[in-house]
């Protein structure tokens, strides 16, 4: 998974607490998107963009904000964790057409 | 609804056993359709992407197909390893480049 890097790889919260998550990639890709994968589901979209300055709401984008202020960068924030906010995240990066390229993820458990 | 749809949902084949992975969409319109491999506590990583036009795709010992009439892909594997032991995960990209995950199909490869 060269070229996306994800911080932090783990992480716990106490409900209500707040956290970002950073997306990084060296690739000069437009594209970015952020994905949650629970246990029996595919990965589900929250936030995407498609490019330096945009941003736009995926399939489960409740609870979740973003920003892409450096083309590089994708931020993800929850302000308010909850329980049902603990997931795998994944951040990916893509060109029109081309192959998607994945971070490594994101173990985010919130008690 | 897009959607994306994987049979089976797990699969025990023994070590140098073919096996072969079904995906079913709804997507539309239709872009392209990748196929991912997923290894556990890992990001997804592509095997194969294929367009409208194409109708077989391989990458060593993976072969995909698509018939987009039927709207339906397959992924074989031949001569298994136990390497291949994974998730294998359809996903087809519709319009914006929003990218539409199936469940995927978990193999095991015993030896």
């Amino acid at each position: 998974n060269a070229g996306v890097t994800q911080t932090p790889k783990f992480r716990v919260l106490k409900t209500g607490q707040s956290m970002t998550l950073l997306c990084a990639q060296d690739m000069n890709h437009e594209y970015m998107y952020w994905y949650r994968q629970d246990p029996g589901m595919g990965l589900r979209l929250i936030h995407y963009s498609v490019g330096e300055g945009t941003t736009a709401k995926g399939e489960v984008p409740d609870g979740y904000n973003v920003s892409r202020l450096k083309k590089q960068n994708f931020l993800l924030g929850l302000e308010s964790a909850a329980p049902s906010q603990t997931s795998v995240y994944f951040c990916a990066t893509t060109g029109m057409a081309t192959e998607a390229f994945f971070g490594q993820g994101t173990r985010l458990t919130v008690v | 609804k897009n959607q994306v749809e994987q049979s089976p949902q797990s699969l025990i084949i023994l070590e140098g056993k073919n096996c072969t992975l079904q995906c079913n969409y709804t997507v539309s319109p239709f872009s392209n359709l990748r196929w991912y491999k997923q290894d556990t506590g890992r990001g997804p990583v592509s095997l194969t992407i294929m367009t409208f036009s194409e109708n077989t795709k391989s990458n060593g010992r993976y072969t995909a197909t698509l018939d987009a009439d039927t709207k339906q892909s397959s992924l074989h594997i031949t001569a298994s390893q136990l390497s291949d032991s994974a998730s294998y995960i359809c996903v087809v990209n519709g319009a914006t480049n929003k990218l539409i995950f199936g469940t995927g199909t978990l193999l095991a490869v015993q030896p």
